[in-house]
C-alpha cells in the first residue's frame, strides 16, 4: 500500500509562479524525502528533511515538514519550464527499516512558458 | 562515476520465460534497492540488500528474487514472467537514507 498521498496529482501553472504540492503519510517516519522524475528518466534526489526539522531550503526548494498532521509540502518558487516532471515524496520509517523508502503517488507538473 | 547502471533498457518476454535484470553501482554503497513503477503510480519495493550477502523483501516480492553476492552487483530474476510484472523496473542505490536511481529497464511480458 502506499504510504504517501499527494495533492494535487496535476498541477498546471505559468514561468514564473509557485508550485506547492503536498504530501500525507500514515506512519511515523525517521526522514521525508522528494524526488523529481521527468518523463521516461529515473528518480532524481531532490531533498531530504529529518523528522524533527520542520522546514528545509535547497536553492529555489523549500519543504516543510508536520510531524503532528503527518503532512509535508514541497514549495518550487520562481518556477521554470525545466521544473516541468513528476514529483514524489517518499518516507522512510526508520529502524528495521531503514533506506526502505514508501512512495506517494506522484504530482505532475507542468509550467508553460 | 557511471553511478547507477541497469541493463537491458527495454525487455520483452513471453509469459514464463525467465530472465534477470542487472543492476550494478560504483559508489561503494552499502544499501540497493529494486522498485517498480506502473503507470500513473509511485514506486513500489520489490526487494533490498543493506550489504553483499543481506537480502530482504519489500512491498511486492512475489515472482522475483535477488541476491547480493559483491557490493556492486544486486540482479533481479524474475523466475517466470506474467503479464502482471509488465513495468518500468528501477535500482537504486542509498548513502545516508538518499537513494540514487538508475535509468530503469522497460519490462513487457506478453
Amino acid at each position: 500500500s502506499q504510504q504517501g498521498e499527494e495533492d494535487p496529482q496535476a498541477l498546471s501553472i505559468q514561468e514564473g509562479e509557485n508550485a506547492t504540492m503536498n504530501c500525507s503519510y500514515k506512519t511515523s517516519i525517521n526522514n521525508l524525502q522528494w524526488y523529481r522524475q521527468n518523463s521516461g528518466r529515473g528518480l532524481v534526489h531532490l531533498i531530504l528533511i529529518r523528522s524533527n526539522e520542520r522546514e528545509k531550503h535547497s536553492g529555489r526548494l523549500r519543504v516543510t515538514l508536520d510531524t503532528s498532521k503527518k503532512s509535508s509540502s514541497l514549495l518550487i518558487t520562481a518556477s521554470r519550464a525545466a521544473d516541468t516532471a513528476s514529483y514524489f515524496c517518499a518516507t522512510d520509517a526508520g529502524g528495521t527499516s531503514y533506506g526502505k523508502l514508501t512512495f506517494g503517488q506522484g504530482t505532475i507538473l507542468t509550467v508553460h512558458p | 562515476n557511471a553511478g547507477v547502471t541497469q541493463t537491458p533498457k527495454f525487455q520483452v518476454l513471453k509469459t514464463g520465460q525467465s530472465m534477470t535484470l542487472q543492476c550494478a553501482q560504483d559508489m561503494n554503497h552499502e544499501y540497493m534497492s529494486w522498485y517498480r513503477q506502473d503507470p500513473g503510480m509511485g514506486l513500489r519495493l520489490i526487494h533490498y540488500s543493506v550489504g553483499a550477502g543481506i537480502t530482504d523483501q519489500g512491498e511486492v516480492p512475489n515472482g522475483y528474487n535477488v541476491s547480493r553476492s559483491t557490493t556492486e552487483d544486486f540482479p533481479l530474476r524474475l523466475l517466470s514472467a506474467a503479464p502482471s510484472q509488465t513495468s518500468v523496473y528501477f535500482c537504486a542505490s542509498s548513502y545516508r537514507g538518499e537513494q540514487y536511481f538508475g535509468p530503469g529497464t522497460r519490462l513487457t511480458v506478453t
